[in-house]
Order: structure tokens, then C-alpha cells, then sequence
């Protein structure tokens, strides 16, 4: 079936260090959206691309969509204490009823 | 932006029970979805929840054990049916966006220990 796989799973980082975090989908996909959940949170929604190749900011977030819109990454440029969460891609199911197909997340442990 | 209430927040539950779960949104909307997220994993679909018309469940889930109410377009519910401690987990209802086709927004979720 279709999946969204994503890596690392776990990423500790010094504060001020980059991160990035990679998702790849067994299919093509018309978007693909990211979304953050902090601890004891709910998912909370960052950013959808459309576009082959599109690259979008966020102050210090960064989001690409691979020319084959099959891939996705998101980076974070000098890491703060707030970044701290999981970050989830997700991509559109393939029946296009709306329903979402996330990858297993990526949690950020940032040290002060 | 839709705000989503969610109730309880947690619960405690023992084998056996049953825990129904409820959401309510400020807007109407056509779809709902309710999504499980078991300790330290990602969101999985249970079903999509249309109002008038049966719920639309996903492998691996089925009415009997998860039943869904969706009685006009601002609320559902969902029932964790004869719980185990497999079904301890955070459990999510969501609706997509109107002004961005397939953004979602969560409700705070229902975090469910089964004992």
C-alpha cells in the first residue's frame, strides 16, 4: 500500500545546530505538508508544497518538494529550545478522498 | 481556521469498557477524521466520519469495535468499544480546511490508558 516514510526517527542536537529531516513516498503526490507537534501536543500544520521543486521559508525553516514530487525535506537553521517536537510530513492518500498518509515523524531533542 | 473541542482530554479506563470520545467544531464541515496515535508513533486513519451517511473505516479497524456517530456537520463521536490495554493511545479528530484543500486541523486529542 501506499506509505510516507521519513528519517531519522530521533535527532538530538546543541542548540544553534542545523537539523533536517528527510520524507520519501512510495507514490507521487499532488502536495505534501508538514506538521509539527510539540510535547503532550496536538499535530499542528506548517506548510504544504504543491509545486515540483518548490522551496518555501519559514523564518528559519525550510521546506523542499523534490522534482519528482516524491520527496520532501524540511531544515532548521540554528535550532532553538522552541523547535523542540516531532515533525511530521504527510502526503495525500491516493483514493483523493482527503484523507492524509503520515510518515513516522521525526522527534527533535534540542540541548541548551 | 477551524477551532475543534475534544473531550475528555484523557481518561483511565479498565479492561472491558467502552470510552466515547467527543468532538465538536465551530464551523460545519463535511468530513471528519479520527486518527490513533499509539506511544511515541505516528497518526494512523481510523475512519472518515460523513455525516449522513456510515463511517468509512480503514484496514485494520472496524465499526463493532470503533463505532462513529456523526449526527449533523459540526460533531462526532467515537466509541473505543471492550477496551484492552492495546487500545491505551492518543486518539485525534480532525476536519480539513476549507481555504486549503487538504490541510488539516487536530483537536487537542483524547489521551486513553487502559489498565
Amino acid at each position: 500500500g501506499q506509505q510516507v516514510m521519513q528519517i531519522p526517527q530521533y535527532q538530538h542536537v546543541q542548540e544553534g545546530e542545523d537539523f533536517t529531516t528527510y520524507c520519501n513516498s512510495s507514490t507521487t503526490l499532488s502536495n505534501i505538508q508538514w506538521y509539527k507537534q510539540r510535547p503532550g501536543g496536538h499535530p499542528v500544520f506548517l506548510i504544504q508544497l504543491v509545486k515540483s521543486g518548490e522551496v518555501k521559508k519559514q523564518k528559519r525553516l525550510t521546506f523542499q518538494f523534490g522534482e519528482a514530487k516524491k520527496n520532501s525535506s524540511l531544515h532548521i537553521t540554528a535550532t532553538q529550545t522552541t523547535d523542540v517536537g516531532t515533525y511530521f510530513c504527510a502526503g495525500p492518500h491516493s483514493s483523493n478522498t482527503g484523507k492524509l498518509i503520515f510518515g513516522q515523524g521525526t522527534t527533535l531533542q534540542v540541548k541548551p | 481556521s477551524a477551532v475543534i473541542s475534544q473531550k475528555p482530554s484523557r481518561d483511565i479506563c479498565q479492561r472491558g469498557t467502552s470510552l466515547t470520545i467527543q468532538c465538536q467544531v465551530d464551523s460545519q464541515v463535511t468530513m471528519m477524521f479520527w486518527y490513533r496515535q499509539q506511544p511515541g508513533q505516528s497518526l494512523t486513519l481510523i475512519a472518515t466520519a460523513n455525516q449522513g451517511s456510515e463511517a468509512t473505516y480503514e484496514s485494520g479497524f472496524v465499526i463493532d469495535k470503533f463505532p462513529i456517530s456523526r449526527p449533523n456537520l459540526t460533531f462526532s463521536t467515537l466509541t473505543v468499544s471492550n477496551m484492552s490495554p492495546e487500545d491505551s493511545s492518543i486518539y485525534l479528530c480532525s476536519v480539513e480546511d476549507w481555504g486549503r484543500k487538504g490541510k488539516l486541523f487536530f483537536g487537542s486529542g483524547t489521551q486513553l490508558s487502559v489498565l
